[in-house]
């Protein structure tokens, strides 16, 4: 079984619209979680990295949560736009040498 | 651009055969880590490689291996090829060799197995 579940699985939204996508963990112990952006057929790009004491951290129109205690994470996007368009990516990190497990990912379709 | 180089951009080949894919790692990183990502699947960890040496493994299969060398540059050898094994094939770098350090992708390599 997978440590690292994302939902939904794939989502379209209306360009403007906010959208959340949901990556839940069982991964420990914990060191870190990051999201990455993946545009189709090409490698990912970090968004952002969070530490077991950081709540919130964003990147532009990224907003990024943490609850350690629930071992969940959301990763908002405000106003989307078509480049908006890729795979995003939860990677929790483990261990002291941190081992990463990745999430499935969840796609993201932006429409006109 | 995350200053990580692959290549061949794309490789086909036949079932059987063996391939090399190569990658340098972003000026300065010690650390090269090796993921596999199949149609509509999410990236497996391979393996990694700090300073020459190999410091973690994955889910990678006895057919394949790989290698750093002194200059940094690693190489994935592909052997007894598959169908399934048609992938695309990315190369990552860190700083150091915890997993903790951001990890910057390279562009993948493409491998079509007929």
């Amino acid at each position: 079984k997978n440590q690292v579940e994302q939902s939904p699985q794939s989502l379209i939204i209306l360009e403007g619209k906010n959208c959340t996508l949901q990556c839940n963990y069982t991964v420990s112990p914990f060191s870190n979680l990051r999201w990455y952006k993946q545009d189709t057929g090409r490698g990912p790009v970090s968004l952002t990295i969070m530490t077991f004491s950081e709540n919130t951290k964003s990147n532009g129109r990224y907003t990024a949560t943490l609850d350690a205690d629930t071992k969940q994470s959301s990763l908002h996007i405000t106003a989307s736009q078509l480049s908006d368009s890729a795979s995003y990516i939860c990677v929790v990190s483990a261990g002291s040498w941190g081992k990463l497990q990745f999430g499935a990912g969840t796609q993201v379709v932006v429409t006109p | 651009d995350s200053g990580v180089t692959q290549t061949p951009k794309h490789l086909i080949t036949a079932t059987g055969q063996r391939v090399t894919l190569r990658c340098s790692p972003r000026s300065g990183d010690l650390s090269v880590y090796w993921y596999q990502q199949s149609l509509d699947q999410g990236l497996q960890f391979l393996i990694q490689y700090y300073n020459g040496e190999e410091r973690a493994k994955g889910n990678i299969l006895e057919r394949f291996s790989a290698q750093q060398f002194p200059d940094l540059h690693s190489e994935l050898n592909l052997s007894s090829l598959e169908l399934g094994d048609s992938a695309l094939y990315f190369c990552a770098s860190s700083p150091q060799g915890i997993g903790d350090n951001e990890q910057f992708f390279g562009p993948g390599t493409r491998l079509t197995v007929l």
